[in-house]
């Protein structure tokens, strides 16, 4: 057990539709990093919140947008869904923004996109 | 070319048996982790290395930066070690490997 939650753990939705997937952060962390692991792949990274502001950012268009709450709970939405969205998406939290301690992984929202 | 590269991509095992997992990387970092995923999706960070070599109950991990490769070995291998098993490297965001599926048979 991390103590990092995230919700839903699954969800089905249209193409076109808008997402939102939610991420609580173990208790201290201040960082929060969210994954994109399509199946038998390896994870994604997408982006990373540190004190409420975006502070790196991967390979992924601007319909992929986060957010990071005072409580450094997190939020990944994604507008205008495609097929290939569908995928496992993960949230770590962390002590350090500069990816040099430890992550701790949530379960992950399974979304299946139709 | 994927700048992490695990191999072998899939590892059946013998219970007991010793298993080394590799991962190899081709860009500057600041540290390497080794995960594990287990079916479902939850992922468990088992090391966390920057330089030499760590060791958690059967689990050792090494590294050497100046050749840029990390293994992973599980001593005395059992059915639930398996599970699939992910390198990433620390950069200014994180590259995954693929990971490595083993099952270890009873």
């Amino acid at each position: 057990e991390t103590g990092v939650t995230q919700s839903p753990t699954h969800l089905i939705k249209t193409r076109g539709q808008q997402v939102t997937l939610r991420c609580s952060s173990q208790s201290g962390h201040n960082t929060v990093s969210w994954y994109q692991q399509a199946l038998g792949q390896g994870p994604q990274f997408i982006f990373q919140y540190y004190r409420e502001e975006e502070n790196g950012r991967g390979n992924f268009p601007p319909r992929f947008s986060g957010l990071q709450f005072p409580n450094y709970s997190s939020e990944l939405n994604v507008n205008a869904l495609e097929l290939d969205d569908s995928a496992l998406y993960l949230c770590a939290s962390s002590l350090d923004r500069e990816f040099t301690g430890e992550l701790f992984f949530g379960e992950g929202s399974r979304l299946t996109v139709l | 070319k994927n700048e992490v590269e695990q191999s072998p991509q899939n590892l059946t095992a013998q219970e007991g048996e010793f298993i080394t997992i590799n991962c190899s990387y081709s860009v500057g970092i600041s540290a390497l982790h080794w995960l594990q995923q287990h079916p479902g999706g939850g992922i468990v960070s088992l090391f966390m290395l920057s330089s030499g070599k760590k060791k958690h109950g059967r689990l050792i991990a090494t590294i050497n930066i100046q050749e840029k490769h990390s293994s992973l070995h599980i001593t005395a291998s059992h059915p639930r070690d398996s599970a699939v098993y992910i390198c990433a490297v620390r950069r200014n965001d994180m590259r995954f490997g693929a990971g490595t599926r083993l099952t270890v048979k009873p």
